[in-house]
């Protein structure tokens, strides 16, 4: 993948956990997302970037809050993991106009 | 808001036969289109996408889409179908002219390929 990471690849965590996923770019890209993974429903996003400091909710930002600090990265924060939240989630760059998103390896997250 | 459906969730083909994976969107104006594919356990890889212009758009991998404005769809398709190419695909629609509305994706087709 062109020059998009995300950290950890796995997670295994506990109900009730704060839980911290990093996705990290090198292609200076203005804007950047976090989907979700689920069987029956595709990808969904929670959240976005538009800018260091920018961000907005997608549609099940429920649960989950975003931060970017700086332009390279962008970190998904679940602050009381839920089962509901067992899902593989995919960060990307990129934008609509543009060529495409690039995405990153994605998180397989398993809160138990 | 856009919105895109996946009639299908689950087509078998045989090896070298065609292939068309359906695709239909919700949107005011022209949008953007595109396709991915996602192999097991690997991220999202663009097949191909449509701004405007030529209704009829090649990509990679063999694999091409035609634009109906009419009939608000985006197929992929493909004249022979390789092993390799079992894989889960999605289409997504994307807003012209409203700044950097995200994309939203289908609920994705997943392919299996028989021999």
């Amino acid at each position: 993948d062109a020059g998009i990471t995300q950290s950890p690849r796995h997670k295994v965590t506990e109900t009730g956990t704060p839980v911290t996923l990093r996705c990290h770019q090198t292609e200076n890209h203005r804007y950047m997302y976090w989907y979700r993974q689920d069987p029956g429903h595709g990808l969904r996003l929670i959240h976005y970037s538009y800018g260091v400091k920018d961000t907005d909710k997608g549609e099940v930002s429920d649960g989950y809050s975003v931060s970017r600090s700086k332009t390279e990265d962008f970190l998904l924060t679940l602050e009381s993991a839920t089962s509901s939240q067992t899902s593989v989630y995919f960060c990307a760059i990129g934008g609509t106009g543009g060529p495409g998103y690039t995405f990153g390896s994605g998180t397989r997250l398993t809160v138990v | 808001a856009q919105s895109v459906t996946q009639p299908d969730i689950h087509i078998t083909v045989s090896e070298g036969a065609s292939l068309e994976l359906r695709c239909n969107y919700s949107y005011g104006a022209t949008p953007y289109l595109f396709w991915y594919v996602q192999s097991p356990g690997q991220g999202l890889q663009l097949l191909l996408k449509y701004f405007s212009g030529d209704t009829l758009v090649q990509g990679i991998k063999g694999f091409e889409a035609e634009f109906k404005r009419s009939q608000s769809s985006f197929n992929l398709r493909k004249p022979s179908v390789h092993w390799s190419d079992a894989a889960e695909y999605f289409c997504a629609v994307g807003a012209q002219g409203s700044g950097n509305t995200p994309l939203v994706f289908g609920k994705g087709t997943r392919l299996s390929v028989i021999a």
